[in-house]
């Protein structure tokens, strides 16, 4: 199975400021068919999770813009351009290319400082 | 407005068995792999198991967890998803989500979940 392994594991971040969150792969990403499918999913405090981005930059619908993905082949990002408050929540990012099963990262834990 | 509503869930003793639904509306479900994922208590996100489209022939597949234990089905009549799990255990204790194609190109969407506790 594919381990996918998320850094940091919380992140303590001032409103208006950046953030960032790397995600690494035990093997490459990338599908026979050329596409990479890895997606970021953000779970807020007592809500179920939602996904924001898939295919490593595409974000899905309604997703705020501040909200950008990155990477190829075993290393990817999440980037939060300017941190707001309902940003707080924990961040997953999964991996959809070589499945089953679809595996997901440990999480990252995003707070305002 | 899309809708994905799971239900069924509750307190089951080791060893039983339950049978959670997912309600959907709002989309394309017929043309949509549909999956199930859990979340244990103050854990994180587990893939439960994936049931693809007709185009696809309905293949279901499933986490090596579940595997003989968990089966999923759907109707496509009653744009609904279903999860029967039998020979539960204190592991499977978690919220269970049904969400449609985490890792596809559609839009994706996730019902509230609904809380599975195994426990004597």
């Amino acid at each position: 199975d594919v381990v996918m392994t998320q850094s940091p594991l919380s992140l303590s971040v001032s409103l208006g400021q950046p953030a960032s969150i790397s995600c690494r792969s035990s093997q490459s990403l990338v599908h026979s068919n050329g596409n990479t499918y890895l997606s970021w999913f953000q779970q807020r405090p007592g809500q179920s999770p939602r996904r924001l981005i898939y295919t490593v930059s595409n974000r899905d619908s309604g997703v705020p813009d501040r909200f950008s993905g990155s990477g190829s082949g075993t290393d990817f990002t999440l980037e939060i351009s300017r941190v707001e408050a309902e940003d707080v929540g924990v961040y997953y990012c999964m991996q959809g290319t070589h499945w089953p099963p679809l595996t997901f990262g440990g999480g990252t834990k995003v707070e305002i400082k | 407005e899309v809708h994905l509503v799971e239900s069924g869930g509750g307190l089951v003793q080791p060893g039983g068995s339950l049978r959670l639904s997912c309600a959907v509306s709002g989309f394309s479900f017929s043309d949509s792999y549909m999956d199930w994922v859990r979340q244990a208590p103050g854990k994180g996100l587990e893939w439960v198991g994936r049931s693809r489209n007709k185009a696809s022939s309905y293949t279901t597949n499933y986490a090596a967890s579940v595997k003989d234990r968990f089966t999923i089905s759907r109707d496509d009549s009653k744009n609904s998803l279903y999860l029967q799990m039998n020979s539960l255990k204190s592991e499977d204790t978690a919220v269970y989500f049904c969400a449609r194609d985490l890792s596809g190109t559609s839009q994706g969407y996730w019902g509230q979940g609904t809380l599975v506790t195994v426990s004597s």
